[in-house]
């Protein structure tokens, strides 16, 4: 069975510092891997996806994760964090039609 | 591209009324759209599954009856919370994908029965 775990339920990182976001997943053949993103009140954006080919996925916002798949693995990263990023982040596995989420980690940006 | 709408974005009814939320896909033909709830501070519960021209698939422990999902165009999928009660309340959000692409989400409704 497929799932994915976001060890992290929160994190706060100041602002202009680096972010790197956790996702591990299971999953039976090679995954198709998501990082979404919400604002309080808001649906879902996309900020990047990982269907096949380069490891390091390159997404908006100047977002980047990067699919590892001996570690089961695929964090997000940023460079330098935007107190417009604070928000719920959901890490996805799973083909369009049998999607499977995680708990989200919720992003603090302090001044 | 691929912007996904939902209408209403917030809905208070009374007790025992129906609900009916729209979702669609603005810019693609969805194949398949997905209905999602979501409770203050996690995740989002798949609730439902619909393919254009065919009945839903639910989710285990969602009622099809209180719940009906019509999707009757490749772009226009409905939600209805029917004979609504106060632990309806949520936030509902739908999903639009083409075949095998990628989940993209409408902006979500948020029900509160009074």
């Amino acid at each position: 069975a497929q799932s994915v775990t976001q060890p992290d339920i929160h994190i706060t990182v100041s602002e202009g510092a680096s972010l790197e976001l956790r996702c591990n997943y299971s999953y039976g053949a090679t995954p198709y891997l998501f990082w979404y993103v919400q604002s309080p009140g808001q649906g879902l954006q996309l900020l990047l996806k990982y269907f096949s080919g380069d490891t390091l996925v390159q997404g908006i916002k100047g977002f980047e994760a990067e699919f590892k798949r001996s570690q089961s693995s695929f964090n997000l990263r940023k460079p330098s964090v935007h107190w417009s990023d604070a928000a719920e982040y959901f890490c996805a596995v799973g083909a369009a039609n049998d999607m499977r989420f995680g708990a989200g980690t919720r992003l603090t940006v302090k001044p | 591209g691929a912007v996904v709408s939902q209408h209403p974005s917030r809905v208070i009814c009374k007790s025992g009324t129906s609900v009916k939320i729209e979702c669609r896909s603005l810019d693609f033909q969805a194949t398949t759209m997905f209905w999602y709830r979501q409770f203050p501070k996690q995740s989002l519960m798949l609730m439902a599954t619909s393919n254009e021209g065919s009945k839903a698939t639910y989710e285990q422990g969602v009622e099809k009856d209180k719940f009906l999902i019509n999707h009757a165009s490749l772009t226009l999928s409905t939600l209805t919370v029917t004979s609504a009660h106060p632990e309806d309340s949520s936030f509902y959000i739908c999903s639009a994908s083409r075949i095998q692409e990628t989940q993209y989400f409408g902006p979500g409704t948020r029900l509160l029965v009074l």
